[in-house]
């Protein structure tokens, strides 16, 4: 069974451009999550999708947003990029629907770095 | 709000000795709890989970058992190897899906 599969691996920006990153996430799972690494703020939810809807968001700005499309694979944007910007995006699929609350399985993350 | 606190690190062990990593949680209602690894350069792996109170997670060879009286989710292993050096994530589900990491937990053993 295929995991988590992120694309591009790695990104190198600059200031003030967008970027869209890609998750498929794992055959038969329709909850996408994606999540932002830095050494300095750990790890930060960023928003949840199931079946194509926002369920969750975190505490991020409007410029980064997301979708899911039928076939549950989700693409997140970043607009006018930032230095800051600059993490490990990691995308993580479960089998959560209303009631249950499995675990979560992880991609290899986009490393994105913001020149 | 909820929140999952772990120990600093970094935890510098020779091989075969035993680990102790401590992780303590704050939330309402009542989360599942999860411990995940990260190896160099690498995304976030499932190491092992908890659903309820007094459930034991273990997976090859690591153990963490959920405390509810003392919100602690501790993670244990008789005997490290070289090849368990890497970074520790203690984490809580919450009713609303959404994950919440501890800061980490480096982990360095040495042969």
């Amino acid at each position: 069974k295929a995991g988590v599969t992120q694309t591009p691996r790695y990104l190198i920006k600059t200031r003030g451009q967008q970027v869209t990153l890609s998750c498929s996430p794992i055959s038969g799972h329709r909850s996408v999550s994606w999540y932002q690494q830095t050494p300095g703020q750990g790890l930060q939810f960023l928003f949840e999708y199931f079946s194509e809807t926002q369920r969750n968001k975190g505490n991020f700005p409007g410029r980064f947003s997301g979708r899911q499309f039928s076939n549950s694979r989700s693409e997140m944007n970043v607009s006018t990029l930032e230095l800051g910007d600059s993490a490990l995006y990691l995308c993580a699929s479960s089998f959560t629907g209303p009631g249950q609350n499995t675990e979560a399985f992880f991609g290899q993350g986009t490393r994105l770095t913001v020149v | 709000g909820d929140s999952v606190t772990q120990m600093e690190g970094p935890v510098t062990l020779s091989e075969e000795a035993f680990l102790t990593i401590n992780c303590t949680y704050t939330a309402t209602g009542y989360p599942s709890l999860f411990w995940y690894v990260q190896y160099p350069g690498e995304g976030l792996q499932l190491l092992l989970k908890a659903t309820k109170a007094d459930d034991k997670g273990s997976n090859k060879g690591f153990e963490a058992t959920y405390r509810k009286e003392t919100t602690s989710f501790h993670l244990e292993k008789g005997s490290v190897q070289v090849s368990d050096s890497a970074v520790y994530f203690c984490a809580l589900r919450d009713s609303s899906y959404k994950l919440i990491f501890g800061s980490g937990t480096r982990l360095l053993v040495r042969p």
